[in-house]
């Protein structure tokens, strides 16, 4: 079954600054992977998704992330945060299911400074 | 496309009562999900819908809750004799099968039990 891990609960940083969100996954073969974010009273959005092919994804919002197999993780960067990206940031594991199951990790809140 | 729409947003009912929510999925997807969120988690899987085919349902799913997708579009999630642990965002979200998993967000109904 898969699993996910974001180590982190909670992240403050400095607008300007860059940023990186942990993510572990367990999941015997290739997974799916996904980042998801929340802002309060929003619905989830889709930034980035790994399928297959080049391990560093661009996503929207100038996110980008990397896959590296060897050590299951898939870490969300941006390289300049802005006060807009403080939100509630979830990582998600899919399997080639039947259904495309995903199973989502605890989230990463991110909070800003001006 | 005007998105995954979800009715109420927001439902206060007394423990006991039953309460029933609504989902309007993109027009083309075939795909249904229900999650369920409470504070400080990411959405926990409840049940998922192909068409109008109930597919697979989460232990979290006790017998007091029923899903229906009758004509394979708009869903309802019933919760009968609420109990205060039923607190929680219902989220809403489907996906077109042979998309990889990537599913679209709903912005959720919050239920608060009394």
């Amino acid at each position: 079954a898969q699993s996910v891990t974001q180590p982190d609960i909670h992240i403050t940083v400095s607008e300007g600054a860059s940023l990186e969100l942990r993510c572990n996954y367990s999941y015997g073969a290739t997974p799916y992977l996904f980042w998801y974010v929340q802002s309060p009273g929003q619905g989830l959005q889709l930034l980035l998704k790994y399928f297959s092919g080049d391990t560093l994804v661009q996503g929207i919002k100038g996110f980008e992330a990397e896959f590296k197999r060897s050590q299951s993780s898939f870490n969300l960067r941006k390289p300049s945060v802005h006060w807009s990206d403080a939100a509630e940031y979830f990582c998600a594991v899919g399997a080639s299911t039947s259904y495309d199951k995903v199973i989502f990790g605890p989230g990463t809140s991110l909070s800003v400074i001006p | 496309d005007t998105g995954v729409s979800q009715d109420p947003r927001h439902k206060i009912t007394k423990r006991g009562q039953n309460v029933t929510f609504r989902c309007d999925p993109i027009s083309e997807h075939n795909r249904l999900y229900w999650y369920r969120q409470t504070l400080g988690q990411g959405p926990e899987f409840l049940t998922y819908f192909q068409n109008e085919a109930q597919l697979e349902k989460s232990r979290l799913l006790s017998d007091r809750f029923s899903a229906e997708r009758p004509k394979g579009s708009f869903s309802t999630l019933e919760i009968q004799r609420t109990e205060q642990g039923d607190s929680a965002m219902y989220l809403c979200a489907s996906s077109l099968a042979g998309n990889s998993g990537e599913q679209y967000f709903g912005p959720g109904t919050r239920l608060t039990v009394t």
